[in-house]
């Protein structure tokens, strides 16, 4: 069974502060996903890294797949309340529509 | 644009009252994929539908059914809900079983049991 821990499983920061989000396995993922959740809402996919080592940015988030694909990193700078959400990592492996989700990461941005 | 939709957004039923929770998607996607997921929790993969053929979690209780009679529409019933049954229901569709997989998910379903 391939599992993915995700810490801190809770953050609570100023704005304008940088964090950093880190999710774990032994096993090796084909791809790996970073979605953002919203109280009440679904998921969004924010990034997928398929490349060992890829790093990718989405404005003020930067998202890294280590170099043996087992374990990723987000990485925000200048943390925004609108960051604020359950922050899920999830690892796909190729021929297998089933996806590993993270233990979870809960942010919360105090304005 | 191309969605996931979930109705309704809201559930309250009683306890043992059967309940189906709707699921449809423009995207034409091959895979539907039903999750439950609690506080603060990742969300737990009920069943997925690969086509019309589908794939049971070991773990998911027979209290849980779905049905996809299309591409479009898929659907959860609880036939007896019980107090450990509220949760956020969520429903993915993902385009096939290709490297990346990217899942999109719908809004969910808030179930509240009495």
């Amino acid at each position: 069974t391939q599992l993915l821990e995700q810490s801190p499983q809770f953050l609570s920061i100023q704005e304008g502060e940088n964090l950093t989000v880190y999710c774990n396995s032994s096993s090796v993922f084909s791809s790996l996903q970073w979605y953002r959740q919203e109280p009440g809402e679904g998921p969004v996919l924010l990034v997928t890294v398929v490349t060992g080592g890829e790093v990718k940015k989405l404005k003020r988030l930067t998202f890294q797949f280590g170099d043996a694909r087992k374990d990723s990193s987000l990485h925000i700078t200048a943390a925004q309340p609108g960051d604020t959400g359950l922050y899920l990592c999830a690892g796909a492996n190729f021929g297998n529509e089933k996806l590993t989700f993270g233990t979870g990461t809960r942010l919360t941005i105090i304005p | 644009d191309a969605m996931v939709i979930q109705n309704p957004r809201y559930q309250v039923t009683q306890f043992g009252k059967p309940v189906t929770l709707s699921c449809s998607q423009t995207l034409n996607h091959n895979v539907m994929y039903w999750y439950q997921q609690k506080s603060s929790q990742a969300p737990k993969l009920l069943f997925h539908y690969y086509d019309k053929d589908f794939n049971n979690e070991a773990d998911t209780p027979d209290n849980f059914q779905s049905r996809r009679p299309n591409t479009s529409f898929c659907f959860l019933d609880i036939r007896s809900p019980g107090l450990g049954d509220a949760a956020m229901y969520l429903c993915a569709t993902s385009r096939d079983r290709l490297a990346g997989n990217e899942q999109f998910f719908g809004p969910g379903t808030r179930l509240t049991v009495l």
